[in-house]
């Protein structure tokens, strides 16, 4: 069964500093990587998705991952954090298997941001 | 183009109660996915459903059910309500393709408290 890892729970970065959230992963085959933001009493929004090919995928808001297979690991970054980047970042996996096309998801790192 | 919608907001329950929460795909979106989000952690997988028929389980018990509509549209149904049930229901559309996992997009949720 795959699983997913986010050893930090909290972070805390000044505002114009370089952000990097560290994702852990287990999962047999090829994995199927996202990274979801979460702003308070919001649903989850999609920030980018590494599916095959290019390791280092670029996503919305300025922020890009790096796969990384030897390491099992998906970190997300961001060269410059802004004020609104205060959210709750997921790491996902997603697996098929018995038919269904599922997520699962860590515990989440929240991400503070001081002015 | 309108996002992923759900129904109600917010809800409150007692325990022994019924609930039934809504879920509006994105346009031209086949499948849903419904997620249970405790506080203080991540999404967990309960039900896919494409073409009205279910996909996909996780590790949910008896008492949740689910099912899809012509329109694609979908309800959650939890019956016999306990406390640990009280939650953030997120569902979520995806286009359903072979290949790669496809990406999911999450609705807003619905906060169902039981008292």
């Amino acid at each position: 069964a795959q699983s997913v890892t986010q050893p930090d729970i909290h972070i805390t970065v000044s505002e114009g500093a370089s952000l990097e959230l560290r994702c852990n992963y287990s999962y047999g085959a090829t994995p199927y990587l996202f990274w979801y933001v979460q702003s308070p009493g919001q649903g989850l929004q999609l920030l980018l998705k590494y599916f095959s090919g290019d390791t280092l995928v670029q996503g919305i808001k300025g922020f890009e991952a790096e796969f990384k297979r030897s390491q099992s690991s998906f970190n997300l970054r961001k060269p410059s954090v802004h004020w609104s980047d205060a959210a709750e970042y997921f790491c996902a996996v997603g697996a098929r298997g018995g038919g269904g096309n599922k997520l699962t998801f860590g515990t989440g790192t929240q991400l503070k941001v001081e002015l | 183009d309108a996002g992923v919608t759900q129904s109600p907001t917010h809800l409150i329950k007692t325990r022994g109660q019924q609930v039934t929460l809504r879920c509006s795909p994105i346009s031209g979106h086949k499948s849903v996915s419904w997620y249970q989000q405790v506080l203080g952690q991540g999404p967990q997988f309960i039900f896919q459903y494409y073409e009205k028929e279910e996909r996909g389980r996780g590790n949910f018990p008896d008492r949740f059910s689910a099912r899809q509509f012509p329109n694609y549209s979908s309800e959650l149904n939890v019956n016999a309500l306990l406390l640990g049930d009280s939650a953030l229901y997120l569902c979520a559309s995806s286009l359903p393709r072979e290949g790669p996992v496809n990406e999911q997009y999450f609705g807003p949720g619905t906060r169902l408290t039981v008292t």
